[in-house]
């Protein structure tokens, strides 16, 4: 069973578009978390939930908006897409806001044309 | 959090032990030593942490020095499946633990 997934795994799509991906987790874990791999591989924490509440808010525009239905669930929508938001964007979850290990989904390859 | 300098490759033979070296040396007392890898096109993958002791997992092996300004991460008997690109990560023990990713060190094991 795969602890953190997402989807989908590729999404190519034209500037301008809406789009989201979504990420779950079966781990029971309270905590989860968006970061975004540039083309340079740096990983960059984005947003982080705690129970379905934000308590990490990095500096992001505010095309990305997530969402958390539930803390199983935290997905990410992107408005009027921008080619600069090319990357690699990583879901992960840990059992709570203190804990030591982050648990990270195989990641979702975005190519803004 | 504090900056960690890491070099930016190493190579290792299989079945040999890879040590892992990163400099930490404005690290304050609460924050912790964590290390990930990252294997191509993988999301990252935990190691190991520490504090001050030197720890040690199934995976490796930490060493963190008595000053705590540096670290090695030891993977005893490298094989193949350790290529990868290793990050040191240091963290304090605040309420959410908010993981700040360098450029790390692209570990290549050869045959």
């Amino acid at each position: 069973d795969t602890a953190v997934s997402q989807t989908p795994k590729y999404l190519v799509t034209q500037m301008g578009n809406d789009k989201s991906i979504k990420c779950e987790q079966n781990l029971g874990h309270d905590t989860m978390y968006w970061y975004k791999q540039d083309s340079k591989k740096f990983l960059k924490i984005m947003f982080s939930y705690n129970n379905k509440e934000l308590i990490i808010n990095e500096t992001v525009p505010n095309r990305f908006s997530p969402k958390s239905p539930d803390k199983a669930h935290l997905n990410l929508h992107i408005n009027s897409l921008e080619l600069g938001d090319s990357a690699v964007y990583f879901c992960a979850s840990s059992r709570n806001r203190g804990a030591d290990t982050q648990y990270f989904g195989p990641g979702t390859r975005l190519t803004v044309l | 959090d504090a900056k960690t300098t890491q070099p930016t490759s190493m190579d290792c033979a299989e079945g040999r032990a890879a040590n892992l070296p990163c400099n930490h040396s404005t690290i304050s007392g609460n924050e912790y030593v964590y290390w990930y890898r990252q294997i191509h096109s993988q999301g990252p993958q935990y190691i190991i942490h520490g504090l001050k002791n030197n720890e040690t997992n199934e995976m490796a092996s930490l060493i963190i020095t008595e000053d705590r300004k540096s670290s090695t991460l030891i993977l005893p008997h490298a094989t193949l499946r350790d290529t990868a690109v290793y990050y040191c990560i240091v963290s304090s023990s605040g309420s959410a633990r908010q993981l700040t990713f360098g450029s790390g060190t692209q570990l290549t094991v050869l045959p």
